[in-house]
């Protein structure tokens, strides 16, 4: 157990909808991460919170968004929502920005099925 | 720009056998290097990391050494288990916390 909890576990829904994934951090972690993983690419980056401000930004699609909040859970949403928007969300926390001997902590994850 | 590139999968060997997973990357400056490993069902665990040249990593079984002049960074095990059956990230480090994975490599270790 990483300490990371995401929730749903899973979630299905229908295009052009909306939806809300959720992530808390290990206790006392400030960084929040969020990925996306599907079968055609791979693992992506999506974006990166810390301490509640946007820190890095990657393959994240205009139709998604999100934000940290003053108690450090993060939520992704994700709107307009296509077939191709099904995959595997994650969720990972550190405890620092950056340094060496950093480590990010993954959580199990939110499967989004998209009909 | 920053990639990592992995052997493509599945591996599939018996228990035992000697395992070799190849990583090469590119990168500008000098990145931190990870091996991830995702077992069936769950996330991302970091299984073990290097973060300048000539740097061994360690853990469980699995070593990688972090060098330089041929940019690579290979995951070895002298003998797998049926346990050991995964999928296998190489991942890099450079700056901030953006973390680039590789495409993954899945392993089978038979009985």
């Amino acid at each position: 157990d990483s300490g990371v909890t995401q929730t749903p576990k899973h979630l299905i829904t229908a295009t052009g909808q909306r939806v809300t994934l959720r992530c808390s951090p290990r206790s006392g972690d400030l960084s929040v991460y969020w990925y996306q993983q599907s079968l055609d690419q791979g693992l992506q980056f999506l974006i990166q919170y810390y301490n509640g401000e946007e820190r890095a930004k990657g393959n994240i699609l205009e139709r998604f968004s999100a934000q940290q909040f003053p108690d450090l859970h993060s939520e992704l949403n994700l709107s307009s929502l296509e077939l191709g928007d099904s995959a595997l969300y994650f969720c990972a926390s550190s405890t620092r920005t950056s340094g060496s001997l950093y480590e990010q902590y993954f959580g199990p994850g939110t499967r989004l099925t998209v009909t | 720009g920053n990639s990592v590139t992995q052997m493509e999968g599945p591996v599939t060997l018996s228990e035992e056998a000697f395992l070799t997973i190849n990583c090469t990357y590119t990168a500008t400056g000098y990145p931190s290097l990870f091996w991830y490993v995702q077992y069936p069902g769950e996330g991302l665990q970091l299984l073990l990391k290097a973060t300048k040249a000539d740097d061994k990593g360690s853990n469980k079984g699995f070593e990688a050494t972090y060098r330089k002049e041929t940019t690579s960074f290979h995951l070895e095990k002298g003998s797998v288990q049926v346990s050991d059956s995964a999928v296998y990230f190489c991942a890099l480090k450079t700056s901030y916390d953006k973390v680039i994975f590789g495409p993954g490599t899945s392993l089978s270790v038979i009985p």
